[in-house]
C-alpha cells in the first residue's frame, strides 16, 4: 500500500521561503511522479508543478515558474516543493499526490497547512 | 494553457437522484480525463480516470463519459455520502489542470 506522509504545519513570513517534504513508502519511487497540488482557504485545487524521479525533470505550472522548485531524493524516497517569495496569497492546505502511467494522483499526501503572515 | 471548465458551479438534488456535472477543455485532450471527490476537510479521491474508468473501490454509481473537449461525471443515484465537491483534471501533456469545482449538495 502507497503511503505519502508531508511535513508538518509552517508559519512563514512574507518574503521568505517555505520547503515541504513529501517521504513515500509502498511501491517503487522511481517508478511513478510526484505531483503538488496547493488549495487556498474555501478555495478549488491548484496543480503547481510535478516530477518524474526516475529523470530527475519537473514541471512547472506557469502561475509559479520561477518561483517553485520540485525535487526528489531517491534514496530516501522523499519529494520536496520549496515556495519562495511568499506572500499571503500563497497561505494553502499544500498537497502531494502520486501518479503513474495511468493514473494522475492515485494516492495523496495528508497536506501540509503553509501560513505566511507577518 | 488548457483551460477546464465546469458546470454547474453548484447544485442541490434529491436522495436517489441522477446527478450530472460536465467539464470542457478549451482544446482537445483525448481521453487524459480524471474526476476527483474532497469532502468537506478531507484529501481529494481519485474517482475516475482515462475519462471513464473507476478506481478501485468507487461505487459503481459513479460513471463517466467523454472524448476530446466534452466530458460527464454522472451520480445514477445520489447518497447522502455523495456530498462533496468534485473537480476534473487533464493530464494530457506534462502540464495538467483542474477544474474549479462543482459542490454537490443534498435538497
Amino acid at each position: 500500500q502507497v503511503q505519502l506522509v508531508q511535513s508538518g504545519a509552517e508559519v512563514k513570513k512574507p518574503g521568505s521561503s517555505v520547503k515541504v517534504s513529501c517521504k513515500a513508502s509502498g511501491g517503487t519511487f522511481s517508478s511513478y511522479t510526484i505531483s503538488w497540488v496547493r488549495q487556498a482557504p474555501g478555495q478549488g485545487l491548484e496543480w503547481m508543478g510535478r516530477i518524474i524521479p526516475i529523470l530527475g525533470i519537473a514541471n512547472y505550472a506557469q502561475k509559479f515558474q520561477g518561483r517553485v522548485t520540485i525535487t526528489a531524493d531517491k534514496s530516501t524516497s522523499t519529494a520536496y516543493m520549496e515556495l519562495s517569495s511568499l506572500r499571503s496569497e500563497d497561505t494553502a492546505v499544500y498537497y502531494c499526490g502520486r501518479g503513474i502511467t495511468t493514473k494522475p494522483l492515485d494516492y495523496w499526501g495528508q497536506g501540509t497547512l503553509v501560513t505566511v503572515s507577518s | 494553457d488548457i483551460q477546464m471548465t465546469q458546470s454547474p458551479s453548484s447544485l442541490s438534488a434529491s436522495v436517489g437522484d441522477r446527478v450530472t456535472i460536465t467539464c470542457r477543455a478549451s482544446q482537445g485532450i483525448s481521453n487524459y480525463l480524471a474526476w476527483y471527490q474532497q469532502k468537506p476537510g478531507k484529501v481529494p479521491k481519485l474517482l475516475i480516470y482515462a475519462a471513464s474508468t473507476l478506481q478501485s473501490g468507487v461505487p459503481s454509481r459513479f460513471s463517466g463519459s467523454g472524448s476530446g473537449t466534452d466530458f460527464t461525471l454522472t451520480i445514477s443515484s445520489l447518497q447522502p455520502e455523495d456530498v462533496a465537491t468534485y473537480y476534473c483534471q487533464k493530464y494530457n501533456s506534462a502540464l495538467w489542470t483542474f477544474g474549479q469545482g462543482t459542490k454537490v449538495e443534498i435538497k
